[in-house]
């Protein structure tokens, strides 16, 4: 199952609204991940099972989609959540992960 | 806390071997599934193994199938996977990951794996 991702970078404000997008290969149901990642450390996970805010992650971070189409929001974009984004689908083996979204300052 | 700890990375000769481990605690390791996942340098992760927590299955990338073997010690708390035949593509941080069900909550800090002559 092949993963793209859109856009493959942005830049944006502090305040702004963010949106990235994930579209699968085939259908996937809802077994989607949203990480995020800073330079030098592991994938943080965000977001699972497609719109299951993982635990200690802000409100402001937000998944939906089914099937073959997904979206990551960020409603008010932080100065901490400048980093690359990756979605995953873990439907079936090898689990897939999508090339990235880098969102930096505008 | 939950914890991951890999160890073993370094430089390795192509067509090498390299042994890594990572050590687990702070949960009940053989309740639930791992995976390595690799990140060369500048892109992105690449999943490439997994084992249950009964060691029953593992599951491998097509890049690596047939040159890596993922094991688990659950007496140790401690997941392996050993690489054979490595190849400079192989060069990568490699992270061990816990499942949750159907996705990685918790990733180690990784170690990083060269190959070159």
């Amino acid at each position: 199952i092949q993963l793209t991702q859109s856009p493959s970078s942005l830049s944006a404000s502090v305040g702004d609204r963010v949106t990235i997008t994930c579209r699968a290969s085939q259908g996937i149901r809802s077994y989607l991940a949203w990480y995020q990642q800073k330079p030098g450390i592991a994938p943080k996970l965000l977001i699972y099972a497609a719109s299951t805010l993982q635990s200690g992650v802000p409100s402001r971070f937000s998944g939906s989609g089914s099937g073959t189409d997904f979206t990551l929001t960020i409603s008010s974009l932080q100065p901490e959540d400048f980093a690359t984004y990756y979605c995953q689908q873990l439907e079936s083996y090898p689990f897939t992960f999508g090339p990235g979204t880098k969102v930096d300052i505008k | 806390e939950v914890q991951l700890l890999e160890s073993g990375g370094g430089l390795a000769q192509p067509g090498g071997s390299r042994r890594l481990s990572c050590a687990a605690s702070g949960f009940t390791f053989n309740t639930y599934a791992m995976s390595w996942v690799r990140q060369a340098p500048g892109r992105g992760p690449e999943w490439v193994s997994a084992i249950s927590g009964n060691t029953e299955d593992t599951y491998y990338a097509d890049s690596v199938k047939g040159r890596f073997t993922i094991s688990r010690d659950n007496s140790k708390n401690t997941l392996y996977l050993e690489m054979t035949s490595v190849r400079a593509e192989d060069t990568a941080l490699y992270y061990c990951a816990k499942h949750y069900y159907d996705v990685f909550d918790v990733w180690g800090q990784g170690t990083m794996v060269t190959v070159s002559s």
